[in-house]
């Protein structure tokens, strides 16, 4: 069965400073791989998906995210967040069968002093 | 493209009661999805059709909800009797083969 991990559920990281955020992820093959962000009270909005080829994905915001068979993982990363990133974000696994339905993580909620 | 719309944005009713969440997908898009999301469950799927044919409802909770889609461009979730605990917000999203999800904006439901 699929599931995902993601092990911190909060990070707090000052404004300027790089961010990395963690996703493990567990299925039968490799699946496909989103990363989502929600602000409060808000729907989700895609940052970046892999599907195949490239290992290293760039997504909206100056996101980028590295999928690592060998580790299971597909950590987001920033070099330099800003206030506004300040949110929740889900890594999600998607089915390889026609419905691609996904499967979320819990969830980080990443805080930014400034 | 107006995306995923979601009626309505807020929903507060009384235990016992019959609630109907409404979803209308992107045009195109012939995969429809409803989740639930809750402090305690994260984001939940409910349950998800294909060309308006339901296809795996393994993740409603009770047989209190149900969930249709009588056209493409409609589909409606439904909480009858409603239970506190049943309090969330409801997302529904769609797709298309070799599409992304769009997500709606959600539905906050209080049962009070």
């Amino acid at each position: 069965a699929q599931s995902v991990t993601q092990p911190d559920i909060h990070i707090t990281v000052s404004e300027g400073a790089s961010l990395e955020l963690r996703c493990n992820y567990s299925y039968g093959a490799t699946p496909y791989l989103f990363w989502y962000v929600q602000s409060p009270g808000q729907g989700l909005q895609l940052l970046l998906k892999y599907f195949s080829g490239d290992t290293l994905v760039q997504g909206i915001k100056g996101f980028e995210a590295e999928f690592k068979r060998s580790q299971s993982s597909f950590n987001l990363r920033k070099p330099s967040v800003h206030w506004s990133d300040a949110a929740e974000y889900f890594c999600a696994v998607g089915a390889r069968d026609s419905s691609y339905k996904l499967i979320f993580g819990s969830g980080t909620r990443l805080l930014v002093r400034p | 493209d107006a995306g995923v719309i979601q009626s309505p944005r807020h929903e507060v009713t009384e235990m016992g009661q019959e609630v109907t969440l409404r979803c209308k997908p992107i045009s195109g898009h012939d995969y429809l999805f409803w989740y639930r999301q809750t402090m305690m469950r994260g984001l939940e799927l409910l349950i998800y059709f294909n060309n308006n044919v339901p296809i795996d409802d393994s993740g409603m909770p009770e047989d209190r909800f149900s969930a249709k889609m009588p056209n493409a461009s409609f589909s409606t979730l439904k909480i009858q009797p409603s239970e506190p605990r049943d309090s969330a917000v409801y997302f529904c999203a769609s797709r298309s083969t070799g599409s992304g999800y769009t997500f709606g904006s959600g539905t906050r439901l209080t049962v009070v």
